[in-house]
């Protein structure tokens, strides 16, 4: 079974632009969670999708959206980037509700901002 | 809010050593937690979960234990090697996972 694939794998765009990342679960999941990581802030929860409803948000600002389609694969935008935004962006799908099940992760895009 | 800790920051070990990795938590009312590792730049790996109801799960050389009433958990590496060098993560979760921020294992041949 093919693991959890997310596009595109590297990135660099410049300050006030906007990005959309993909991410596919794997074959079966109706859950994917978005996670952001820095070397400050370590691993952040993003928020996550289950049915293509949003099912819970992390702390971070309305510049950061996903949406999930009904074959569960997902999307996340950053609208109006920031020098801080520059982060290895991480997905992971589960079979059920994120928090209630193993989640599996995806290799991740590296974005960066300049 | 559940903070997540992860003692040592960092652990290098001779090859052969058996080490532990702890993972302590502020809130026991988890549903369950999983312990990841994570090479260089890259994706994380799922090593085991164990659902809230456990106490023990067991994979090959590892274990992880949880004690949900003190908010800890433990991972015991045995006969490490060198390809168990990565960062290891613990996260646990309520309505979302919260992660720890990780320990960096080197294990030197």
């Amino acid at each position: 079974k093919a693991g959890v694939t997310q596009t595109p794998r590297y990135l660099i765009k410049t300050r006030g632009q906007q990005v959309t990342l993909s991410c596919s679960p794997i074959s079966g999941h109706r859950s994917v969670s978005w996670y952001q990581q820095t070397p400050g802030q370590g691993l952040q929860f993003l928020f996550e999708y289950f049915s293509e409803t949003q099912r819970n948000k992390g702390n971070f600002p309305g510049r950061f959206s996903g949406r999930q389609f009904s074959n569960s694969r997902s999307e996340m935008n950053v609208s109006t980037l920031e020098l801080g935004d520059s982060a290895l962006y991480l997905c992971a799908s589960s079979l059920g509700g994120g928090d209630l099940h193993e989640q599996y992760f995806g290799p991740g895009t590296r974005l960066t901002v300049t | 809010k559940q903070e997540v800790t992860q003692i040592p920051a960092a652990l290098s070990v001779p090859e052969g050593e058996n080490l532990v990795l702890n993972c302590s938590f502020t809130d026991s009312a988890i549903y369950n937690l999983q312990w990841f590792r994570q090479d260089p730049g890259k994706g994380l790996t799922s090593l085991l979960l164990i659902q809230s109801s456990q106490r023990e799960q067991t994979s090959g050389r590892l274990n992880a234990s949880l004690d949900k009433s003190s908010g800890r958990s433990t991972l015991y590496i045995a006969a490490s090697q060198p390809g168990d060098s990565a960062t290891y993560l613990c996260a646990v979760s309520v309505n979302q996972f919260y992660f720890g921020t990780g320990t960096s294992l080197t294990v030197i041949p």
